[in-house]
């Protein structure tokens, strides 16, 4: 398995308080990414680094931010967190499989907003 | 735009029978395309990938999918399902801008019936 760890696993968080989420990897990938995964939606991408100090947003940025401060963490910070936040949060990164790039995924981390 | 359509959201077939996933493409390049699969409260794990090297695809656990470009397809087959089988499957197109972005189908529900 690709070194992908998120942490914390599972959350409950009030509404209206600030969340970070922790992605961290020992694969030295360029590239980060965060998903969010609800039902009738597949993944959708919030927000992805393709380096130190570099980020961009996804389809679904809103009330998200993130940063990269070294090559291995990749923080999401959900600002003020609602209820539709509530959802399933997979980090992936982006490395070489045989001459193809293909994603890794972390095995998630379940957040309730109550 | 790249964008996959995942044309059934859930499947039930017989232990032993064969499984047929299907996905639509639209993608202005020529797209590399994925197959995802997740058991129940896992991550995702990489089934198998077409980079456009053979058009017939072999992937784990004795799936394939075939790329059709005349029907911007890639549906997932596999000749006899198994119980283990059962997870949700995503088919996936990734972003050719550069930055290794997957576009993520809505997802198809297996369900093995013994």
């Amino acid at each position: 398995d690709a070194g992908i760890t998120q942490s914390p696993r599972h959350k409950v968080t009030e509404t209206g308080t600030p969340v970070t989420l922790r992605c961290h990897q020992t694969e030295n990938h360029r590239y980060m990414y965060w998903y969010r995964q609800d039902p009738g939606h597949g993944l959708r991408l919030i927000h992805y680094s393709y380096g130190v100090k570099d980020t961009d947003k996804g389809e679904v940025s809103d009330g998200y931010s993130v940063s990269r401060s070294k090559t291995e963490d990749f923080l999401l910070t959900l600002e003020s967190a609602t209820s539709s936040q509530t959802s399933v949060y997979f980090c992936a990164i982006s490395g070489l499989s045989g001459t193809t790039t293909i994603a890794f995924f972390g095995q998630g981390t379940r957040l309730t907003v109550v | 735009a790249q964008s996959v359509t995942q044309l059934d959201s859930h499947v039930s077939v017989s232990e032993g029978t064969p499984v047929l996933l299907r996905c639509n493409y639209s993608s202005s390049y020529s797209p590399s395309l994925f197959w995802y699969v997740q058991h129940p409260n896992k991550g995702l794990q990489l089934l198998l990938k077409y980079t456009s090297a053979a058009t017939l695809v072999k992937g784990i656990n004795g799936f394939e999918a075939e790329f059709k470009k005349s029907e911007t397809s890639f549906h997932l087959t596999k000749p006899s399902a198994h119980m283990s089988d059962a997870a949700e499957y995503f088919c996936v197109v990734s972003d050719p801008s550069g930055t290794y972005k997957y576009i993520f189908g809505t997802g198809t529900r297996l369900k093995v019936l013994a």
